[in-house]
């Protein structure tokens, strides 16, 4: 069975900080990947997805792939208290197959 | 504003109910799932549907079966509830680039 690893936290990081979020995946055929927030009794929304090995940027968020290890990682820089949710990152075993896979999630503490 | 909607909010069902849960998009998304969350365990796939009349079964499809008669309508059901199928069942969609999956709003099925 495909699956998608994250260490589920608690993770707790001063407002102002770094969030460093990691995400691991069992199959290297594995083609899109989807970093989701949710917020305590809400649904998961989407915040960046990447296909493509290296770093892609939005605002204050970067996601990083590297295939050749199988990582993921999500960056939250200038950490706020807005950003205290749980993270579950989320895995497209390949183009055509729409099976969509997610982690269990990271839960993010931001202290102010 | 695209959306996902879920029959119902809350809903509380006694073993061996047979139990329907609907989910409707309006955004002519061909790819539609079903998830239940449980605290640990993250979301896991029940079943998906990929084109109308068609079906695959996810991660844990035992004592779910689904159906989907129009494009916009997905539905979950639940032959004969059980007090291990209480949990928060999630609907969502994706369109054919599959980079956004959008959900609803949930629904937390108790089986008493």
């Amino acid at each position: 069975q495909k699956e998608v690893e994250q260490n589920s936290g608690p993770l707790s990081v001063p407002e102002g900080a770094i969030a460093s979020l990691n995400c691991t995946y069992s199959d290297r055929g594995s083609q899109s990947f989807f970093w989701y927030r949710q917020y305590s009794g809400k649904s998961p929304e989407l915040i960046m997805f990447i296909y493509s090995n290296g770093d892609k940027e939005d605002g204050r968020f970067t996601a990083q792939l590297n295939k050749a290890s199988q990582y993921v990682s999500l960056l939250i820089r200038d950490s706020q208290p807005s950003d205290s949710a749980t993270y579950l990152c989320a895995v497209n075993w390949g183009f055509g197959n729409e099976k969509l896979t997610f982690g269990t999630g990271t839960r993010l503490t931001i202290i102010p | 504003d695209v959306k996902v909607t879920q029959s119902s909010r809350y809903l509380v069902k006694r073993t061996g109910e047979k139990v329907f849960l609907e989910c409707v998009q309006d955004m002519d998304h061909e790819n539609m799932f079903w998830y239940r969350q449980d605290p640990g365990l993250g979301l896991r796939l029940i079943y998906f549907s990929y084109d109308v009349k068609m079906k695959e079964k996810g991660d844990i499809p035992e004592g779910y079966s689904v159906s989907r008669e129009k494009k916009e309508r997905f539905s979950l059901i639940l032959e004969s509830a059980s007090t291990n199928q209480t949990s928060m069942y999630l609907c969502a969609s994706t369109g054919p680039s599959n980079t956004e999956a959008f959900f609803g709003q949930g629904t937390r099925l108790t089986v008493v």
